[in-house]
């Protein structure tokens, strides 16, 4: 049984480009939940996600970032206009339900220039 | 005030020594704790889920919850310098899936 999946592992940007960070459950989990970590900083929840449905974004900027889970395919975490401020890591975690224990996938690195 | 603490170390400690790493939170919600042990550039891995107060023991690992004092410790046990690695502490009231993680505890074990 695979683990989350995240790719890319890395990702360079320039500011003003877009940025599409992707992840897939572990199988047979339908909820989907992003974390940025910055530097010397714990997790920061930014959005839960169920197929189709985004439950909670409270914890995702307002502006330039957005998510989705489709029916089918990865869960997708999308800036816009990256800024050098988005630099971080982004992970990616999945559960069964959404009151059990959370596995969390390698992260991508974003890294804007 | 942050709802989680957790001192960031690094913590040092030789090979064989029990290690103790702790958490103390505000939010007396907070039903469901659990630690995560991250390695350098790599995704967080669970290592312990509890609820609510009491003792869980998994190998070497221990977690402990005192919800009267708002704390949560690990212990590991006979450590080894595959331990080295950051602990992160996570919480979250019962009914939600937003963990609230501490900023991690660097634990370095040495040969």
């Amino acid at each position: 049984n695979a683990g989350v999946m995240q790719n890319p592992r890395h990702l360079v940007r320039r500011r003003g480009q877009e940025a599409r960070l992707r992840c897939s459950p572990m199988k047979g989990h339908s909820h989907v939940y992003w974390y940025r970590q910055l530097p010397e900083e714990g997790l920061k929840f930014m959005v839960y996600l169920q197929k189709e449905n985004i439950i909670d974004e409270s914890g995702m900027p307002k502006e330039r970032f957005s998510a989705e889970f489709p029916k089918e395919g990865p869960s997708i975490l999308r800036i816009q206009q990256v800024v050098r401020g988005d630099s971080a890591a982004y992970f990616c975690a999945s559960s069964p339900t959404g009151d059990t224990e959370a596995f969390f996938g390698q992260g991508t690195r974003l890294t804007v220039v | 005030q942050k709802e989680v603490e957790q001192d960031p170390g690094p913590l040092s400690v030789p090979e064989g020594a029990i290690v103790s790493l702790n958490c103390t939170y505000s939010n007396s919600a907070f039903q469901y704790f659990m630690w995560y042990r991250q390695y350098s550039r790599k995704g967080p891995e669970l290592l312990m889920y509890t609820y609510s107060s009491g003792n869980k023991e998994d190998g070497r690992f221990t977690a402990q919850v005192d919800k009267s004092s708002k704390y949560i410790s690990l212990f590991i046990r006979d450590s080894q310098p595959s331990d080295s690695a950051t602990y992160l502490c996570a919480m979250s009231p019962p009914g939600t899936y937003k963990y609230i993680f501490g900023t991690g505890t660097r634990l370095k074990v040495l040969a």
